[in-house]
């Protein structure tokens, strides 16, 4: 069954970087893309871009833009998310999600990883 | 670009209806039927319940259901059971530079 498993929890300073890993279970990793959602403690959802696993193109919100890059290893089905210059607003579990397009960018994520959380403190 | 706006909070009695409401714009729900509603238990993923405003993946229940007027798409649940409490959330295809927005949530109670 399709499943997607992500990396565990990371503690990290204001500044750094944290990139965290999505593998992909039970389905053709190319033909779909794969999106990341973040949502800060008791907060909402928030979208943070998107990544074609057939292409690599990528989109990614406006807010974390220049921050951000998302890539893909075919090789091994697995997404990348990696976050730079974090700040303490960056803490949330960070979720990936398949999207059900694979070349173009659309709101329906059919399933999701499991989160991981991410706390940035000094 | 800003949320959608959805009601912080509904609720019902078990095996009553209840409508919650997500409206947005021109920019997005008024021009795309790409409307989608997420629900979420506690330290849980969301789960997809609807797609594409009206659309109901397989296996979910078809006490789901959702629509479109304007620039307001509706989730409806008929039959409420306990397991429905949960945040539920809209989400929409958007013409802005971030494509994808998300509503800021409802809490269903369910009394």
């Amino acid at each position: 069954q399709v499943q997607l498993v992500q990396s565990g929890a990371e503690v990290k300073r204001p500044g750094a970087s944290v990139k965290v890993s999505c593998k992909a279970y039970g389905y053709k990793f190319n033909g779909y893309g794969i999106h990341w959602v973040r949502q800060a403690p008791g907060q909402g959802l928030e979208w943070m871009g998107w990544i074609s696993a057939y292409n690599g193109n990528t989109d990614y919100a406006q807010k974390v833009q220049g921050r951000v890059t998302m890539t893909t290893d075919t090789s091994t089905s697995t997404a990348y998310m990696e976050l730079r210059s974090l700040r303490s607003d960056d803490t949330a579990v960070y979720y990936c999600a398949r999207g059900t397009t694979v070349t173009t960018v659309n709101s329906d994520f059919d399933y999701w990883g499991q989160g991981t959380l991410v706390t940035v403190s000094s | 670009q800003s949320a959608l706006t959805q009601p912080a909070s509904v609720s019902g009695s078990p095996g009553q209806s209840i409508t919650m409401s997500c409206t947005g714009t021109s920019s997005d729900i008024g021009s795309y039927n790409y409307v989608s509603w997420y629900q979420q238990h506690p330290g849980k993923a969301p789960k997809l319940l609807i797609y594409d405003v009206k659309n109901r993946p397989s296996g979910v229940s078809s006490r789901f259901s959702g629509s479109k007027s304007g620039n307001t798409a509706s989730l409806t649940i008929s039959g409420l059971q306990a397991e429905d409490e949960a945040d539920y959330y809209c989400s929409s295809y958007t013409d802005s530079n971030t494509p994808v927005i998300f509503g800021g949530g409802t809490t269903l109670t369910v009394l």
